[in-house]
């Protein structure tokens, strides 16, 4: 079955290491995204990626890497410079709308999400 | 600013009761606006709508978008506890555009 795993699923650091969040998809899409969630703030895009090899800032990159090496894979690196690092983070993959670039006319599908606590 | 406001925020029913999620949305070259359920964990995608006027059905579930007063709705009519969870309303333009969710809770 095809689909998007994340690992792991619960993650615990002290604070000021940095720590990678796997996320693997074997749908074949082109764009993968790092979604953050907190209670009341809906989900909010770290960064995003619509090709191998190239990636894009979202509203929240401050703190955050990541890599798109493969196109399968898009891992997420919080690094000791992000001030609020505990969250439920979300990966999530789709289709790229070729006839236009930009254009998000497919629906995102969700990894069950990596819960990240830094004490 | 793009923006994307739902309400209620949370909203708490009895099993058999219908109820109504708001959407209303502000985003720069809008392409279409989706619907996803998220219980525990990874939002499942419910419905995407690119024309107005046009109702798309799922079993209990039903949502319906008006481009030109900017808002959907998400119906779910004799709601189950299955039901409960938070509700995402995501408007797609430069790019995805989520709401904070309406969490639902059906009661026995």
């Amino acid at each position: 079955d095809g689909g998007i795993t994340q690992s792991p699923k619960y993650l615990f650091r002290k604070e000021g290491q940095n720590v990678t969040l796997s996320c693997e998809q074997n749908l074949n899409h082109d764009a993968m995204y790092w979604y953050r969630q907190d209670p009341g703030q809906g989900l909010r895009l770290i960064y995003y990626s619509q090709i191998v090899n190239d990636f894009q800032k979202g509203d929240i990159a401050e703190g955050y890497s990541v890599s798109r090496e493969k196109k399968e894979s898009f891992p997420l690196t919080v690094t000791s410079a992000q001030k609020n690092p505990t969250a439920f983070y979300l990966c999530a993959s789709s289709i790229r709308d070729r006839r236009q670039l930009g254009s998000y006319n497919s629906p995102l599908h969700f990894g069950n999400g990596t819960r990240l606590t830094v004490t | 600013e793009d923006k994307v406001v739902q309400s209620p925020l949370s909203l708490v029913v009895h099993e058999g009761d219908t109820v109504t999620l708001n959407c209303s949305y502000e985003v720069t070259n809008f392409r279409s606006l989706l619907w996803y359920k998220q219980e525990k964990k990874a939002p499942t995608f419910l419905f995407m709508l690119t024309s107005s006027g046009i109702e798309k059905k799922s079993g209990r579930l039903s949502s319906i978008l008006d481009k030109k007063e900017l808002f959907s709705i998400l119906n779910i009519t004799a709601t189950q506890t299955g039901d409960s969870a938070i509700y995402l309303c995501a408007p797609t333009g430069n790019q995805f555009y989520f709401g904070t969710g309406t969490s639902l809770t059906v009661i026995p």
